[in-house]
């Protein structure tokens, strides 16, 4: 296992585009985890996956946001009509038992020009 | 008030000093304790967890928990210019699910 993959590395999109990002944990992790840091800032946390089920969402998470765990496996997340102020880097991670920290991916740096 | 504060920096040390980074955080329901580095472009990277308040020492690295002050801090003895990153602190509670980050402190480590 080679650890938490994440495509693309870099997305570069004009505004009002819809982007989508992939990402491929641990397998023997149940729990998914989706993160947005911006420049200089910690990661803010925006959605939580158990196996398939998405138990819990960030007010970070506008209805312009949706992420999916089919299967319990692979997730993504999909921006659509991006803005600006989406641009930042978004993480993916996975863990067993959360309070003993998870694992991160390399992100995804999102550009929106 | 954001619930978990830490000291941006940059910080910047001579190779081999010891180095001390701090955070500290506003609610005692926190339990769980993390730091992370993270190199540039890269995701973070765990380093230590702790529970309980006190020490934990792992090689180069000592997490220190004090609950009563809600204060955690993360020190590193015999700095590398490899150390150079930016190092966050990281807390939950026990049952949640939701990591809660400082904004990091960047530091660097001049050979």
């Amino acid at each position: 296992d080679t650890g938490v993959s994440q495509n693309p590395r870099h997305k570069i999109t004009k505004r009002g585009q819809n982007v989508t990002f992939r990402c491929d944990p641990i397998s023997e992790h149940n729990r998914l985890y989706w993160y947005r840091q911006t420049l200089g800032q910690g990661p803010e946390f925006l959605t939580y996956f158990q196996n398939e089920a998405q138990l819990e969402k960030s007010r970070l998470l506008s209805d312009r946001f949706s992420a999916e765990r089919p299967k319990g496996s692979f997730s993504t997340l999909e921006i659509q009509r991006t803005e600006q102020g989406d641009s930042a880097m978004y993480l993916c991670a996975s863990s067993l038992m959360a309070v003993y920290g998870y694992t991160f991916g390399s992100g995804t740096r999102l550009t929106v020009v | 008030q954001k619930e978990v504060e830490q000291d941006p920096g940059p910080l910047s040390v001579p190779e081999g000093a010891i180095v001390s980074l701090n955070c500290t955080y506003s609610n005692s329901a926190f339990q769980y304790f993390m730091w992370y580095r993270q190199y540039s472009r890269k995701g973070p990277e765990l380093l230590m967890y702790t529970y309980s308040s006190g020490n934990k020492e792992d090689g180069r690295f000592t997490a220190q928990v004090d609950k009563s002050s809600k204060y955690i801090s993360l020190f590193i003895r015999d700095s590398q210019p490899s150390d150079s990153a930016t190092y966050l602190c990281a807390i939950i509670i026990q049952g949640a699910q939701k990591l809660v980050f400082g904004q990091g402190t960047r530091l660097t480590i001049n050979p």
